[in-house]
């Protein structure tokens, strides 16, 4: 595609469900990055993909948090028992290795 | 010491002036460097790469690194209402590893 896609761009969902946010990358692209924003706040650096390499997932903020990338193309994000403070916009960004990354619209997660 | 670091802001500058934001880096083998914009609500857009010392232009915006003193700047020539976001300061390392974000820098111009 033209650029990175994510869905959906609004999830509302109740405490203690799973959630699954997908993301795809422009088509070309070695990496995948996924960011957390709160409102008013800065990137948050979740996991990143590169090519075959073991995924960097230093950023995840609990076990209850997962991504996968299958055929180094898509990627899902998931969280499960979601909790309050999970809600916030989660970003995913593509590039050709660390080279120019661009972002997707985000998809806006509530949990209430 | 964090990988990245930009000043919060805001930064306010009138209209029509020159904004001048700031970035240092702790990695000494960083080899490319990046501006984003965000706007409220939406997400960062790339304004600006820079990979060699030195200055590179692009219409009202100038990206400016200086390796040895692990420093980029951007400035933002006749600052506009619509330059009112928050810009962020990213790096990649050598071998093109991930990209680190500084938290980000405030913008506002007002007319």
């Amino acid at each position: 595609g033209a650029g990175v896609s994510q869905s959906p761009s609004n999830k509302v969902t109740e405490k203690g469900k799973d959630v699954e946010l997908r993301c795809d990358p422009i088509s070309g692209h070695t990496a995948l990055y996924w960011y957390r924003q709160s409102l008013g706040q800065g990137l948050e650096f979740l996991i990143y993909f590169q090519g075959n390499s073991a995924p960097d997932k230093s950023g995840l903020p609990s076990d209850r948090f997962s991504a996968e990338r299958t055929g180094g193309s898509v990627s899902t994000l998931t969280i499960q028992r979601t909790q309050q403070e999970d809600s916030a916009v989660y970003l995913c960004a593509s590039s050709f290795f660390g080279g120019e990354a661009f972002f997707g619209q985000g998809t806006r997660l509530t949990v209430v | 010491q964090k990988e990245v670091e930009q000043n919060s802001g805001p930064l306010s500058v009138p209209e029509g002036a020159i904004a001048s934001l700031n970035c240092t880096y702790s990695d000494r083998v960083s080899q490319s460097f990046f501006w984003y914009r965000q706007y409220s609500g939406k997400s960062p857009e790339l304004i600006m790469s820079i990979y060699s010392n030195g200055d590179k232009e692009d219409g009202r915006f100038t990206a400016q690194l200086n390796k040895a003193s692990q420093y980029v700047s951007l400035l933002i020539r006749d600052s506009q209402p619509s330059d009112s976001a928050t810009y962020l300061c990213a790096v990649s390392r050598v071998g093109f590893q991930k990209l680190v974000f500084g938290t980000g820098t405030r913008l506002l111009v007002s007319p």
